[in-house]
């Protein structure tokens, strides 16, 4: 079964630093989606993505993130100037549909830890 | 209304037992619902989902009830087997419940 997949599994970065979290979606997905899970908590959601542009984000992802989708396989979410806070499990998902038709399918994660 | 923080809500369960995880909504006009299971060390995993236009639907083992009325989504597991141990979250689109952790006791 296609699933995604998410590099590295664990990013150590000094605060301050900049870090790059890379996805493979589903080759035939057309929706991409990054969340956060800080440790113990729920999954929330950052961005999405449709049509090489952002269709919808949430307050959390301010001028410090954002993403891009360099070629026709990956999508990336860059952090700039990590902070402590930053430390999460971050996901990435896809659908092939919009989230109002169907599930997504999410990766297993990247670790962030802020040093 | 849902609680925010470091603790999650807990069901134990012995194997074998149904069991029954709810889930409440605010938006009365939200459409679709998803039930995804969260293993440690895993991303979330779908489940099964329901639409508003329905009150049931059933899948392998598990059942999703939606009471639009008062806003309310539950998920039973039967027969709960101990792989079933996890965290399970509703969800509407993007939006994400505070999961509720399952634990089967064997």
């Amino acid at each position: 079964e296609p699933e995604v997949t998410q590099t590295p599994s664990h990013q150590v970065t000094q605060m301050g630093q900049e870090v790059i979290l890379r996805c493979v979606p589903i080759s035939n997905h057309l929706y991409f989606y990054w969340y956060r899970q800080i440790l113990g908590q729920k999954v929330e959601f950052l961005v999405s993505f449709y049509n090489n542009e952002i269709s919808e984000k949430s307050e959390i992802f301010d001028d410090q993130f954002s993403v891009e989708r360099p070629d026709g396989s990956n999508f990336t979410l860059k952090i700039r100037s990590t902070k402590l806070e930053d430390s999460a499990m971050y996901f990435c998902a896809s659908s092939y549909l919009t989230t109002e038709n169907q599930p997504q399918h999410f990766g297993d994660g990247t670790r962030l830890s802020i040093l | 209304g849902e609680s925010v923080g470091l603790h999650l809500p807990t069901l134990s369960v012995q194997e074998g037992d149904n069991s029954i995880i709810n889930c409440a909504y605010s938006n009365s006009a939200s459409d679709y619902f998803i039930w995804y299971k969260q293993e440690s060390g895993k991303g979330p995993q779908f489940i099964i989902d329901i639409r508003s236009n329905m009150d049931k639907r059933q899948g392998q083992r598990v059942t999703v009830l939606l009471n639009k009325t008062v806003k309310h989504l539950s998920l039973q597991i039967a027969a709960t087997q101990p792989g079933d141990s996890a965290v399970y979250f509703c969800a509407e689109k993007v939006t994400f419940g505070i999961g509720t952790k399952l634990q089967v006791i064997p």
